[in-house]
């Protein structure tokens, strides 16, 4: 299964909102995850079964979609939120993550 | 408190093999599913492999599978990661995942990562 995350960067403010999108090549029910990494760091898990917050994430983030299209919002940037995000198909294998998305600084 | 840490990683022959390992503590090892995923400098998260809690179920990537094997000793609280064959794409930032929850889904997403150790296949 291909994931396609768009875009693949973007440029935003603080106190914007930021919406990524993550498409699947078939539909994989809600079983997604999302990721954030920043340089020179492991990923962190954000969002598991396509909207659910792991513990300790700010309410800020949100996933929500099903089936092939799913998106990762963030409603207010803040200035540690300016990492690359992945999504991951957790549906069959072989697992797969999208390409990632790099949130940078306008 | 949660931790995983990977050792073994390092330069490798094309066509040589390493061995990666990852000490697990903090958690009870035997109940949960752990994977491997790599990399590559610059690029984006591959996962690798994944094993089921037991031992009994592993998942390999296209691009290892009959190169690479993971298990586990739950008696120790270890994951391995046996490269055969290695390659120059093999060359990687390789982290030890521990998966989420015991049963599918929950098993595959990963809530604790490792920091990672990078292998090198180069002549």
């Amino acid at each position: 299964i291909q994931l396609t995350q768009s875009p693949s960067s973007l440029s935003a403010s603080v106190k914007d909102r930021v919406t990524i999108t993550c498409r699947a090549s078939q539909g994989i029910s809600s079983y997604l995850a999302w990721y954030q990494q920043k340089p020179g760091k492991a990923p962190k898990l954000l969002i598991y079964a396509a909207s659910t917050l792991q513990t300790g994430v700010p309410s800020r983030f949100s996933g929500s979609g099903s089936g092939a299209d799913f998106t990762l919002t963030i409603s207010s940037l803040q200035p540690e939120d300016f990492a690359t995000y992945y999504c991951q198909q957790l549906n069959s294998f072989p697992l797969t993550f999208g390409g990632g998305t790099k949130v940078e600084i306008k | 408190e949660v931790q995983v840490v990977e050792s073994g990683g390092g330069l490798g022959q094309p066509g040589g093999s390493l061995r990666l390992s990852c000490a697990a503590s903090g958690f009870t090892f035997s109940t949960y599913a752990m994977s491997w995923v790599r990399q590559a400098p610059g690029k984006g998260l591959e996962w690798v492999s994944t094993i089921g809690a037991g031992g009994g179920d592993t998942f390999y990537a296209d691009s290892v599978k009959g190169r690479f094997t993971v298990s586990r000793d739950n008696s120790d609280n270890t994951l391995y990661l046996q490269m055969d064959s290695l390659r120059a794409e093999d060359t990687a930032i390789y982290y030890c995942a521990k998966g989420l929850g015991s049963l599918f889904p929950l098993s595959r997403v990963v809530d604790y990562w490792g920091q990672g150790t990078l292998v090198t296949v180069s002549s």
